[in-house]
């Protein structure tokens, strides 16, 4: 069974702080790897893709890959109390690029 | 653009009831899929189309069938609803390209099962 896996949190971070969320994958194969936002109620939605090694700054995140450790990070610089969601990891299945499995989320917390 | 759109947003079943989620996306994606979220079991894969005229199981088929009816629209039916269907239904497309596999959500329908 192909896994990602979260730690559920809650994670607290004081606001301005950097929140590091981290994610791990069994699929050696996985080629695309993605971090989602969900606010309690609503849909998850897209915030970051990465695709090969290394680091991606968009803004505020930077998504962090590591293909050989089989590990995804997402760090949140400045974090600022409407950061306050669920992230959740998601990589496609080496078996077939139409799959997606999704990590069961990491809850963060910014106190004001 | 809308992106994708689900309705109902929100229904109450009892035992036995049938009904159709419909979904559409307007975003001219070739694969669409349907999850079910539950509290700490994540979002979990009911069926996907990779493209129009194809649909295949994901890890959580049983109960549910669905119709790719064209390439904008993909429906999710539960013909004999039971307690154990209560849960949030999302449907999400993504255009799978060599450069983006990036997956879109709408904004979930919220089943309940009496």
């Amino acid at each position: 069974q192909k896994e990602v896996e979260q730690n559920s949190g809650p994670l607290s971070v004081p606001e301005g702080a950097i929140a590091s969320l981290n994610c791990t994958y069994s699929d050696r194969g996985s080629q695309s790897f993605f971090w989602y936002r969900q606010y309690s109620g609503k849909s998850p939605e897209l915030i970051m893709s990465i695709y090969s090694n290394g680091d991606k700054e968009d803004g505020r995140f930077t998504a962090q890959l590591n293909k050989a450790s089989q590990y995804v990070s997402l760090l949140i610089r400045d974090s600022q109390p409407s950061d306050s969601a669920t992230y959740l990891c998601a990589v496609t299945m080496s078996s077939g690029t139409y799959k997606y499995i999704f990590g069961t989320g990491t809850r963060l917390k910014v106190l004001a | 653009n809308a992106g994708v759109t689900q309705t109902p947003k929100f229904q109450v079943l009892k035992t036995g009831q049938s009904m159709t989620l419909q979904c559409a996306q307007d975003m001219n994606h070739n694969s669409m899929y349907w999850y079910r979220q539950d509290p700490g079991m994540g979002l979990r894969l009911i069926y996907y189309s990779a493209s129009e005229g194809t649909t295949d199981k994901g890890e959580v088929p049983n109960g549910y069938n669905v119709s790719r009816l064209n390439k904008r629209e993909f429906s999710l039916r539960l013909e004999s609803a039971a307690p154990s269907q209560t849960s949030v239904y999302f449907c999400a497309s993504s255009e799978i390209s060599p450069s983006s596999y990036e997956q879109y959500f709408g904004p979930g329908t919220r089943l309940t099962v009496t």
